[in-house]
């Protein structure tokens, strides 16, 4: 199973919008709707923001939103905030309880 | 609230084998399944395996297929996972992980164990 492919770098400057993408193949995120992003700060637990391609659980502000299109999908946070840098991971689940992350992205706020 | 508590830091040699536990509270465990998760230094994060903590059926990666058990023990609601002839290669903070009764998500995750192997 090879890695979905992130950007391994994204920046924005307080209050704009970024936008990160996960591209897999058929096998995976065109298959399925259970994709799921993490931001992961340094030495720190990843963090579940999104799953199921666009829902937030509980406490994870609406800033964060999830979107898929074909076997892209694709995080976007808007309003940044100091703390949104962080590094941010999408995952696919890729079928009989396998899964599939990407390799990652650095967000840095300018 | 969930918690994942693992065990800590270990240093190898080539060869060995390691055994990371991964204790589950704040939920009734055998309702969710458990991950494993592994991220190299400077890496991004790696899948391992799955295992089912009501029936311990298990899914490893296939480049770990041979070298990698995971097992659950219910009484003690803890999880554990051994790898086996480590090399460099397998240095990496290894991340136990909650799956949601579906079985289809990655929810919440253990702080991670880090694993080094050197001569």
């Amino acid at each position: 199973q090879s890695a979905l492919t992130q950007p391994r770098s994204v920046s924005g400057s307080p209050g704009q919008s970024v936008t990160i993408s996960c591209t897999g193949t058929s096998s995976d995120v065109g298959s399925y709707n259970y994709v799921s992003w993490y931001h992961q700060h340094p030495g720190k637990a990843p963090k579940l923001i999104i799953y199921d391609v666009t829902k937030r659980p509980s406490g994870v502000p609406d800033r964060f939103s999830g979107s898929k299109s074909g076997n892209t999908a694709s995080l976007t946070i808007s309003g940044l905030q100091a703390d949104d840098e962080a590094d941010y991971y999408c995952c696919s689940y890729a079928g009989i309880y396998t899964w599939v992350f990407g390799g990652g992205t650095k967000l840095t706020v300018l | 609230q969930v918690q994942l508590a693992q065990s800590g830091a270990e240093v190898k040699k080539p060869g060995a084998s390691v055994k990371v536990s991964c204790k589950a509270s704040g939920y009734i465990f055998t309702s969710y399944h458990i991950s494993w998760v592994r991220q190299a230094p400077g890496q991004g994060l790696e899948w391992m395996g799955w295992i089912s903590t009501y029936n311990g059926n298990t899914n490893y990666a296939q480049n770990l297929q041979g070298r990698v058990t995971m097992t659950t023990d219910t009484s003690t609601s803890t999880a554990y996972m051994e790898l086996r002839s480590l090399s460099s290669d397998d240095t990496a903070v290894y991340h136990c992980a909650r799956v949601d009764p579906t079985g289809d998500l990655i929810d919440y995750w253990g702080h991670g164990t880090l694993v080094i192997v050197s001569s």
